[in-house]
C-alpha cells in the first residue's frame, strides 16, 4: 500500500513562527503536493513538485514556501505565521505515469495547523 | 470561474437508499479525468472512482458508479445502498491538461456532506 505520512497530525503555532509541515512518501512518487482545506472552500493547491527540486506554485502559494531535496520528502513551510493560515494541510503524492489512464493522488492524514 | 462546481453543500440519506451526488466541470482540454474521493471525519482522502474522458462506459467500483454525461459536462456519484460509514465528506476533483515534467494537477471541487440515517 502506499503511504504518504504527515509529521503532525495537530499544530498550535504562535503568529510570527516559522512552521515546517513535513509529508514523507514511500512509493517513490515523482509528484507531490501540499493543499489546504477550509470549510466551504474545498482543496486548494498551494505548491507542487514534479521532482526532486523542482517545484511549481499552485492557486495560492503566498505565505508558503516548499523543499524537495529528496524525492520521497516535500515539506511546507510557513515563513511567518499569521492567523489566516489556520487551517488543515494535505499532502499528497503521484506517479506521473499515463495521463489517459487513471493515476489517483494519494493523500496524507492531515495536520491541522492553528496560529494563535 | 471554477472548473469543478458541487452544488449540493449537504446531502441525506436514508440507509439502505441510493444517492446522487452532483458533480460539474468546465474544461476545454480534450483529454481530462474525473476523480471521486471520501473524506471521513478522521481527515483521510480515500479515492473512490476514475473516469476518463475517452473511456465509453460509465465507470462502476462495487457501490459506487459514476453518471458521465460528457455533452453536460457532468460526472454525478451514484451510491447505491448507502450504509451508515458511508457518511463523510466527498469531493470530486478532475486532472486536465499536461503541466511541468509531465504531471497534472487535480483540482477539486468543495465538496458535499453526505449524512446517511439508520
Amino acid at each position: 500500500d502506499v503511504k504518504v505520512t504527515q509529521s503532525s497530525r495537530y499544530l498550535v503555532k504562535r503568529t510570527g513562527e516559522k512552521v515546517f509541515l513535513e509529508c514523507v512518501q514511500d512509493m517513490d512518487h515523482e509528484n507531490m503536493f501540499w493543499y489546504r482545506q477550509d470549510p466551504g472552500l474545498g482543496l486548494r493547491l498551494i505548491y507542487f513538485s514534479y521532482d526532486v527540486k523542482m517545484k511549481e506554485k499552485g492557486d495560492i502559494p503566498e505565505g508558503y514556501s516548499v523543499s524537495r531535496e529528496k524525492k520521497e520528502r516535500f515539506s511546507l513551510i510557513l515563513e511567518s505565521a499569521s492567523t489566516n493560515q489556520t487551517s488543515m494541510y494535505l499532502c499528497a503524492s503521484r506517479v506521473t505515469g499515463d495521463p489517459r489512464m487513471n493515476t489517483e493522488a494519494f493523500f496524507g492524514q492531515g495536520t491541522r495547523l492553528t496560529v494563535v | 470561474a471554477q472548473k469543478i462546481t458541487q452544488t449540493q453543500p449537504g446531502m441525506f440519506v436514508q440507509e439502505k437508499e441510493a444517492v446522487t451526488l452532483d458533480c460539474t466541470y468546465d474544461t476545454s482540454d480534450p483529454s481530462y479525468g474525473l476523480f471521486w474521493y471520501k473524506q471521513p471525519s478522521s481527515g483521510e482522502m480515500i479515492f473512490l472512482i476514475y473516469q476518463g474522458s475517452y473511456d465509453q462506459q460509465n465507470a462502476t467500483e462495487g457501490r459506487y458508479s459514476l453518471n458521465f454525461q460528457k455533452a453536460r459536462k457532468s460526472a454525478n456519484l451514484v451510491i447505491s445502498a448507502s450504509q451508515l460509514g458511508d457518511s463523510a465528506m466527498y469531493f470530486c476533483a478532475m486532472r486536465e491538461g499536461i503541466r511541468a515534467g509531465g504531471s497534472y494537477i487535480p483540482t477539486f471541487g468543495r465538496g458535499t456532506s453526505l449524512i446517511v440515517h439508520p
